[in-house]
């Protein structure tokens, strides 16, 4: 059964630092990671999908690697700034279905 | 249009009510998508529609009964839910089963 953790739960930074957040994740099957951005009470907004046949993708101050046989993902925020703050979640796709397996989330704020 | 469009956005219901919750998009995609997501928790998978047909049920209690009138809108019918069912329902959609997934801003249920 794939399982996936993100660690920190929760990281406060003040603005302008470049930070990292990790996921991975147990059976190194997947077809594709995605990463998301959840603001409070709010839907889900996609931000990076990593095939399993690549290494990273990059978009804006973002940058998401994958590897894929340590079963990890990496989220890189350049240059932190309050409009930042929100959760971070990551998904899997391991089967043929399209089901997204999530972790728990890293609940980011950036101080000004 | 990279939207998926949910309504409505906040609703409360009696235990023995019936209602529906619907979701629209324009993008040509051919996956949609229920999750449930409580609060402090990740979104969990409900049902998956592929070309309009159902073919994931994650052992979803039957007071909820899905239906896609066609490639464009997914609804999920709501009868005699249970306090416990309240949480955040989220509709999502990706062209095909494994690609990149758009989520809705999602209905806040309350069942009173």
């Amino acid at each position: 059964k794939q399982e996936v953790t993100q660690i920190p739960a929760a990281l406060s930074v003040p603005e302008g630092e470049n930070l990292v957040l990790n996921c991975s994740f147990t059976d190194s099957a997947i077809y594709n990671l995605q990463w998301f951005r959840q603001d409070p009470g709010k839907g889900l907004t996609s931000l990076l999908l990593i095939q399993s046949s690549q290494r990273e993708q990059t978009s804006g101050r973002l940058n998401a690697s994958l590897d894929k046989s340590s079963g990890r993902s990496t989220l890189y925020i350049a240059a932190s700034q309050p409009g930042d703050s929100a959760t971070y979640l990551c998904a899997v796709i391991s089967g043929n279905t399209g089901k997204l397996i999530f972790g728990q989330g890293t609940t980011l704020q950036v101080k000004p | 249009d990279t939207e998926v469009t949910q309504t409505p956005k906040h609703l409360v219901m009696g235990m023995t009510n019936k209602k529906s919750l619907k979701c629209e998009q324009h993008m040509g995609h051919r996956a949609m998508y229920w999750y449930k997501q409580k609060a402090k928790k990740p979104p969990e998978l409900m049902f998956v529609y592929s070309y309009e047909k159902l073919s994931i049920n994650e052992s979803v209690p039957s007071r909820f009964s899905p239906e896609c009138p066609n490639s464009s809108l997914l609804n999920l019918h709501l009868h005699a839910l249970q306090p416990e069912d309240s949480a955040l329902y989220l509709c999502a959609s990706s062209l095909e089963p494994r690609t990149l997934t758009f989520f809705g801003q999602g209905t806040r249920l309350t069942v009173v």
